[in-house]
């Protein structure tokens, strides 16, 4: 019964490139919540989706980030034309639905740095 | 603006040992409280949530409480273990999406043998 899986585990880019962040939910999960740990700093939230569907995009910056998740394959977190201040712990949870009584199921997250 | 806090930042204690984690939070307005915890260059472990109208839930050597309308939460850790270690995050869920997670900055336990 595998966990919330995330790739890479560590991601390299050069100033301008274009860093894809991968999120599988767990096995019969459909909402998926993306999250970035900067360091020194705490979890910020960034982007709730359901499949096709964004839900909450409350705490995505507005320029260079988006976020999908398709009808079928993995939530995708794009980070277009990175800069230093991109490099942080990118965090993926997904729950089986939505309530109060759902727990986020963590993955162990990407590591992104810029060069 | 909701902000979650947590008390103390770091704590060592001796195997053995009882301990309690400190949670607050401003905004009373919210669906669940969570306590995680995160080991090194890992994810987060879910290890307890309460819902606004519980008042608290175990696990284990693991019991947590809220009291929502002054805003803390509490978790306490019995017979203290070197496998305890870790960081632990508390987070509130908020927002009409219910989903969102406001976290503190998490309390770094280090349980000496």
């Amino acid at each position: 019964n595998a966990g919330v899986m995330q790739n890479p585990r560590h991601l390299v880019r050069r100033r301008g490139q274009e860093a894809r962040l991968r999120c599988s939910p767990m096995k019969g999960h459909s909402h998926v919540y993306w999250y970035r740990q900067l360091p020194e700093e705490g979890l910020k939230f960034m982007v709730y989706l359901q499949k096709e569907n964004i839900i909450d995009e409350s705490g995505m910056p507005k320029e260079r980030f988006s976020a999908e998740f398709p009808k079928e394959g993995p939530s995708i977190l794009r980070i277009q034309q990175v800069v230093r201040g991109d490099s942080a712990a990118y965090f993926c949870a997904s729950s089986r639905d939505r309530g109060s009584n759902q727990p986020q199921h963590f993955g162990d997250g990407t590591r992104l740095s810029i060069l | 603006k909701q902000e979650v806090t947590q008390i103390p930042a770091a704590l060592s204690v001796p195997e053995g040992e009882n301990l309690v984690l400190n949670c607050s939070f401003t905004d009373s307005a919210i669906y669940n409280l969570q306590w995680f915890r995160q080991d090194p260059g890992k994810g987060l472990t879910s290890l307890l949530l309460i819902q606004s109208s519980q008042r608290e839930q175990t696990s284990g050597r693991l019991n947590a409480s809220l009291d929502k309308s002054s805003g803390r939460s509490t978790l306490y850790i019995a017979a203290s273990q070197p496998g305890d270690s870790a960081t632990y995050l508390c987070a509130v869920l908020i927002g009409t999406s219910y989903g969102k997670l406001t976290f503190g900055q998490g309390t770094i336990l280090t349980v000496h043998p």
